[in-house]
């Protein structure tokens, strides 16, 4: 079945460091969000990305979609104590009736 | 502005008994949704619903029943617990499924135990 596999896994940094997050799909994607899940909370959609090399940015966040629309990145830069999280995409398969296929996640944790 | 509402926050049950998870959103979304989150394991879809009436498995079904009677609520059923559906649970909700897609908007998620 379709699978979005996502790395790091885990990351620790030191505030103020660039942190990025990777998720590759083996087989084109219709569109990817992606979520921030604070510890003991539940995830909050952050953006979609729909379009081939598509590049959108949030403040200090920087979100790619690969021209293959087959991978995607999360960078922030310049880390803060408030980034900390786990951080989920989640890629869509036309052949899959467009549910959302998560990947298992980047735990971020800032020293600060 | 509630949104998605869940309940109970936390539950431990014991193995073989059944219970349900209540869901219920007030952004009248047609597509609501069931995950569980196990540790490591990102969030896995087990039913979802495109509208009242209208329910279809997820990836990880087995266990577990669910019913759309109006279009605000959806509670998801275990009937037969057993230690392996130890997890949390969200329900979420979207205005839409299709490619051009929503965001899915999460409860709190309901922290559950069997033992």
């Amino acid at each position: 079945g379709q699978q979005v596999m996502q790395i790091p896994q885990y990351q620790h940094v030191q505030e103020g460091e660039d942190f990025t997050t990777y998720c590759n799909s083996s087989t084109t994607l219709s569109n990817i969000q992606w979520y921030k899940q604070r510890p003991g909370g539940h995830p909050v959609f952050l953006i979609q990305l729909v379009k081939s090399g598509e590049v959108k940015k949030q403040k200090r966040l920087t979100f790619q979609f690969g021209e293959a629309k087959k991978n995607s990145s999360l960078h922030i830069t310049a880390t803060q104590t408030t980034d900390v999280g786990t951080y989920f995409c989640a890629g869509k398969y036309m052949e899959y009736g467009n549910k959302l296929v998560f990947g298992a996640g980047t735990i971020l944790r800032v020293k600060s | 502005n509630a949104g998605v509402t869940q309940t109970p926050k936390f539950r431990i049950l014991k193995i073989g008994q059944s219970m349900t998870l209540q869901c219920t959103q007030d952004m009248n979304h047609n597509y609501m949704y069931w995950y569980r989150q196990d540790p490591g394991m990102g969030l896995k879809l087990i039913y979802y619903s495109v509208g009242a009436g209208i329910t279809d498995k997820g990836e990880v079904p087995n266990g577990y029943n669910v019913s759309r009677s109006t279009t605000e609520d959806f509670p998801l059923r275990l009937e037969l617990a057993a230690p392996s559906q130890t997890s949390v649970y969200f329900c979420a909700s979207s205005y839409s499924m299709g490619q051009g897609g929503q965001p899915q908007h999460f409860g709190d998620g309901t922290r559950l135990s069997i033992l």
